[in-house]
């Protein structure tokens, strides 16, 4: 089992749609939790950050961890086609690096 | 300010061969670290430099090795590839005294292997 789960979509949506990516982890020791997003020949980019339970938003983009069920979310309201992009789920290990989730392709369509 | 540098972008190599992939980090991050990333794995964690020592190594052979120079610069080498190692390699830098989590990526290396 990873440890980090993500479906890998393809997820297609029209625009002005609203969002819901999704991921699920297994170490209840992961405190934090990133959501990344990779534009097409390109290297990701950190998107959000969330330390703890609860929701976080910036601007059209919310994310929400659940600890209890282990379970992070990001929304995008209002999609717009500049959103079309692999997202990234991740958190950091006790030893430091970076686990991602495999990555969700999202393409929203004018 | 300029971003996290990657070169080559693209190269091709025949299984056996060796390659080296450069990476220069933002002006100021000292901590590299360099990812794989392939369709069916997604990114996988290789290893990090801070300061020309290796701080942290991911589960990849010993084939994969890479240093830092006291500019911070990176390389990372890839010795008799295999098909296998055909991705595209993806280096990050981190600002000094941020958490893990943010990190600055290149564009990355697409190796491909025939």
């Amino acid at each position: 089992q990873k440890e980090v789960e993500q479906d890998p979509g393809p997820l297609s949506v029209p625009e002005g749609a609203i969002v819901s990516l999704n991921c699920t982890y297994s170490n209840s020791a992961f405190q934090y939790f990133m959501w990344y997003r990779q534009y097409s020949r390109k290297g990701p980019e950190l998107l959000m950050y969330t330390y703890s339970s609860g929701n976080k938003e910036d601007g059209r983009f919310t994310a929400q961890v659940d600890k209890s069920s282990k379970y992070i979310s990001l929304f995008i309201r209002d999609s717009q086609p500049s959103d079309s992009a692999t997202y990234l789920c991740a958190t950091p290990s006790n030893t430091g690096k970076l686990i991602f989730g495999q990555g969700t392709t999202l393409q929203v369509k004018p | 300010k300029a971003g996290v540098t990657q070169t080559p972008r693209y190269l091709i190599k025949t299984r056996g061969q060796q390659v080296t992939l450069s990476c220069s980090p933002i002006s100021g991050h000292r901590s590299v670290s360099w990812y794989q990333q392939t369709p069916g794995q997604g990114l996988q964690f290789l290893f990090e430099y801070f300061s020309e020592t290796q701080r942290n190594k991911g589960n990849f052979p010993g084939r994969f090795s890479g240093r830092q120079f006291s500019n911070s610069r990176s390389e990372m080498n890839v010795s008799t590839l295999e098909l296998g190692d055909s991705a595209l390699y993806l280096c990050a830098s981190r600002p000094p005294g941020q958490s893990t989590g943010e990190l600055f990526f290149g564009e990355g290396s697409r190796l491909t292997v025939l």
